[in-house]
């Protein structure tokens, strides 16, 4: 597609529940990121996967906290046991490795915003 | 770790006139990127300017425009002749040359709102 896409756009789930966020990136894209966005805040960074390789994922906040991307293209974010401050919007973001990481600009999805009860 | 602050929670402009949003940071690196994102109502983060820090002249695209103070840590963001369509969530945002995770520091944000 044109842009990254993210769905659900909407997720309510009691507490306790697994839910997974799926992350559709650009086509091409080497490089996918997940950040978790609080009422009011700024993101914050989550994890990083090139192609199917997770390179970093120092910001997932708990063990509950899993993601993946099996075949170098779509990612899915996955919250075990979810709990009420896990409230948020998670935003995907792609970006083309040029080779100069920090030069790449990141292209964000619309984000999926998670309520847990 | 790095850090990005923005003063500045909301600000309002007139349509037409001009309005700065403030950001600064905090480092210990000398090569790095910063970034101005915009967010509106619809949540799609979108890329309003980069300037990279190696370079001294200000970045510029179209009506938007920063103002780098590489020494103060500062990086304003300048949007000349506000129409309708810039009011909405603005995050400044820094980027090490050096971070392999390749992760954003992002600022708190600032709320612009444009008067008709």
């Amino acid at each position: 597609g044109a842009g990254v896409s993210q769905s659900p756009r909407y997720k309510v789930a009691k507490r306790g529940q697994d839910v997974a966020l799926r992350c559709d990136p650009i086509s091409g894209h080497v490089s996918l990121f997940w950040y978790q966005q609080a009422l009011g805040q700024g993101p914050e960074f989550l994890t990083y996967f090139q192609n199917e390789a997770q390179l970093d994922k120092s910001g997932l906040p708990s063990d509950r906290f899993f993601a993946e991307r099996p075949e170098g293209s779509v990612s899915t974010l996955k919250i075990q046991r979810t709990q009420q401050e896990d409230s948020a919007v998670y935003l995907c973001a792609s970006s083309s490795y040029t080779g100069t990481p920090s030069a790449d600009t990141q292209y964000f999805g619309p984000g999926t915003r998670l309520t847990v009860l | 770790a790095q850090t990005v602050t923005q003063s500045q929670p909301e600000m309002s402009v007139q349509e037409a006139e001009t309005v700065t949003l403030s950001c600064t940071y905090d480092t210990s690196e000398s090569d790095y990127y910063l970034f101005w994102y915009k967010q509106p109502p619809s949540r799609q983060m979108i890329l309003v300017i980069r300037q990279e820090a190696y370079k001294q002249q200000n970045a510029t695209e179209n009506r938007f425009s920063v103002n780098f103070q590489k020494a103060a840590k500062s990086f304003s963001l300048k949007i000349s002749d506000s129409q309708l369509g810039d009011a909405a969530m603005y995050f400044c945002a820094y980027r090490s040359l050096y971070n392999y995770g390749q992760n954003f520091v992002f600022g708190p944000g600032t709320r612009l709102s444009v008067l008709p």
